[in-house]
């Protein structure tokens, strides 16, 4: 069955360091999207693409970047850590309707 | 995008019937109306979509006025299992126009459900 995975599940890192969250679907899907989830924000959108070579920053983009090379994946990059970017990071990805989730990487920045 | 506002949270015991009203007054007339289920410790899951009156699936069914300013989201008979958040979400071109879509989800509604 298609599927879309994130790794690591949990990551604890320290502040300052580069962090690489990965997301792969196998839907084939053009559309991925990555969101933050904190108390009392629900889901907020980082970055999205709609396609190979494709980037767009969402409303807290600040401190991340993706980059798209394959159909395949998306991984969210955290140039330098920091204690407000602890938080529950979901992957998701579309073919122009539902979005369809990964499980969520639970990142904790010390 | 148009903003939607939903309660924070919800009460009901199993076998009712529960109704989460989301208010979306500046819809667009390209935006559908969708919701989300969203379980701990895992990813919003799809629930129903739609763009004005009723929509009936195995799930839930949804209620869309006229005007579209508010949808409802009813859930026949619930149980123990339905316990989650339910996000409403405004959006263009979730499924006909094409290009992706860029959904805004709010804090949801925190619906528990008692025995």
């Amino acid at each position: 069955d298609a599927e879309i995975t994130q790794s690591p599940r949990h990551k604890i890192t320290e502040t300052g360091r580069q962090v690489t969250l990965a997301c792969h679907q196998t839907w084939n899907h053009n559309n991925m999207f990555w969101y933050r989830q904190d108390l009392g924000h629900g889901l907020r959108l980082i970055h999205y693409s709609y396609g190979v070579q494709d980037t767009n920053k969402g409303e807290v983009s600040d401190g991340y970047s993706v980059s798209r090379s394959n159909t395949e994946d998306l991984p969210l990059t955290l140039e330098s850590a920091a204690s407000s970017q602890t938080s529950v990071y979901f992957c998701a990805s579309s073919d122009d309707g539902e979005l369809f989730f990964g499980e969520g990487s639970r990142l904790t920045v010390l | 995008l148009a903003k939607t506002t939903q309660p924070i949270s919800m009460d009901s015991y199993e076998g009712q019937e529960v109704n989460i009203t989301c208010s979306h007054n500046n819809i667009a007339t390209n935006d559908y109306i969708t919701w989300y289920q969203q379980f701990p410790s895992q990813g919003p899951r799809f629930i129903i979509q739609g763009y004005k009156t009723k929509v009936t699936n195995e799930v839930a069914s949804l209620f869309i006025p006229a005007d579209r300013k508010s949808s409802t989201l009813s859930l026949p008979r619930v149980s123990l299992s339905d316990t989650a958040v339910y996000y409403c979400l405004v959006g263009e071109g979730l499924v006909v126009t094409g290009g992706g879509n860029k959904l805004t989800f709010g804090t949801g509604t925190q619906l528990k459900v008692e025995l």
